[in-house]
């Protein structure tokens, strides 16, 4: 079965970049979908395809995907931006297509 | 708008069942997937299956497979999610989200549905 891992934490000051990282084997050949939860609500998307940002979201979140490490970078980090960060991916690798989610990263804001 | 509106928090004894329901509204029932996820206590996002509103069909997580059934009724925009033989690990909130078609993101989530298995 496919597997995603992503760091269990990311501590980035107010006003810095983050970067929180995604590993999977070719990772690079899967579309990738970043979703952002903050305590006790439901994710919310913040990145898909990779690098598209849905609206409403700010242009300071941006994606990449190549090899085998998809990242979604957070540029000018504000308070506000302190959740947790699920990576997601299809997997066709089974007879069946079906959801992967990496373990999540927890974002925290010095 | 779209809105994706589940039932409430559910307290079962072990080996019990629960079904918990997910009423879809502002946008055309048929014509997107749902999908049901759940998220134990301090831990990550659980892929549990998938449900197609149009046909009916399912596909589940081979996890769940022989525990979890999912439903729909269209007369009423609204699907289910029934899991049996439950134990104190089922003990999570469960969300439903929908998605338009295969690889496409979930862009909308309901709000969560609580189940707490325990004696």
């Amino acid at each position: 079965s496919y597997v995603l891992t992503q760091p269990p934490s990311v501590s980035v000051a107010p006003g810095k970049t983050a970067r929180i990282t995604c590993g999977g084997n070719n990772i690079g050949s899967k579309s990738v979908h970043w979703y952002q939860q903050k305590p006790g609500q439901a994710p919310v998307l913040v990145i898909y395809y990779d690098s598209d940002r849905p609206s409403g979201i700010p242009e300071r979140f941006s994606g990449s995907n190549s090899g085998n490490t998809a990242t979604l970078t957070i540029s000018r980090v504000e308070a506000g931006d302190e959740a947790d960060y699920y990576c997601q991916v299809w997997d066709s690798s089974s007879d069946h297509q079906r959801v992967v989610f990496g373990g999540g990263t927890k974002l925290t804001v010095l | 708008q779209v809105q994706l509106v589940q039932s409430g928090a559910e307290v079962k004894k072990p080996g019990a069942s629960v079904k918990v329901s997910c009423k879809a509204s502002g946008y055309t029932f048929t014509s997107y997937y749902m999908h049901w996820v759940r998220q134990a206590p301090g831990q990550g996002l659980e892929w549990m299956g998938i449900i197609n509103p149009s046909g009916g069909s399912t596909s589940y997580a081979q996890k769940f497979q022989g525990r979890v059934t999912m439903t729909r009724d269209t007369s009423t925009s609204t699907v289910y999610m029934e899991l049996s033989i439950l134990t104190s690990e089922d003990t999570a909130v469960y969300y439903c989200a929908r998605v338009s078609r295969p690889f496409k993101p979930f862009d909308y989530w309901g709000q969560g549905t609580l189940v707490t298995a325990s004696s």
